[in-house]
């Protein structure tokens, strides 16, 4: 199992440039999350799934889109990228749609909006 | 805001058991608590979670108070490769989907 990829590692983007992150799983996992980690502090949600056609919003939501087609991929838009947005981004899944045990964590995508 | 405390730093010696407190006094009595490490820039690992009682698994062991106002990670042999941001975390009060993290504790194992 290559378990939760994201791509791309590495973007640059232009302050009102729009963009897509892409996030999926293969461990046929029901939830999906989208969090940002900015420098020396803890990971906030964005948004999150429960299962296919299903999102709701996290703790930081504005700026962000998401949409979930399918059980294993979550993307997250950006429609109109702004400097508060630089961050890192990790995608994450668990097998309990319930509660949300143990989750696996994508390797991050890293955002600089200029 | 996070409903967890937790010291910003730590130093243990290599081989000896380090102890990670958390203090939650504000989560109610079905609210699990998560910990997790992230190792430099990678994707936070899952470790362990509990909600009463103690628990232990192949990474660590986690002892909750009776009164589940605070929690200890117990990493019992820690290594160089323990070295790593440690987070407790708990539900946020809208959902338990909703997992709010904290800064962490940042663990430093000295040889």
């Amino acid at each position: 199992n290559a378990g939760v990829t994201q791509t791309p590692k590495f973007q640059v983007l232009k302050t009102g440039q729009s963009m897509t992150l892409q996030c999926a799983q293969d461990m046929n996992h029901e939830y999906m999350s989208w969090y940002r980690q900015d420098p020396g502090m803890g990971l906030r949600l964005i948004h999150y799934s429960v299962g296919a056609g299903i999102t709701d919003q996290g703790e930081v939501p504005n700026g962000y889109n998401v949409s979930r087609s399918t059980t294993e991929d979550f993307p997250l838009r950006l429609l109109s990228a702004a400097p508060s947005q630089t961050s890192v981004y990790f995608c994450a899944s668990s097998y309990v749609p319930t509660v949300p045990y143990e989750q696996y964590f994508g390797p991050g995508t890293r955002l600089t909006v200029t | 805001d996070a409903k967890t405390t937790q010291p910003t730093s730590m130093d243990c010696a290599e081989g000896r058991a380090a102890n990670l407190p958390c203090n939650h006094s504000t989560i109610s009595g079905n609210e699990y608590v998560y910990w997790y490490r992230q190792i430099h820039s990678q994707g936070p690992q899952y470790i362990i979670h509990g909600l009463k009682n103690n628990e232990t698994n192949e990474m660590a062991s986690l002892i909750i108070t009776e009164d589940r106002k605070s929690s200890t990670l117990i990493l019992p042999h820690a290594t160089l490769r323990d070295t790593a941001v440690y987070y407790c975390i708990a539900p946020g009060t809208d959902s338990n989907y909703q997992l709010i993290w904290g800064a962490g504790t940042k663990l430093i194992i000295k040889p």
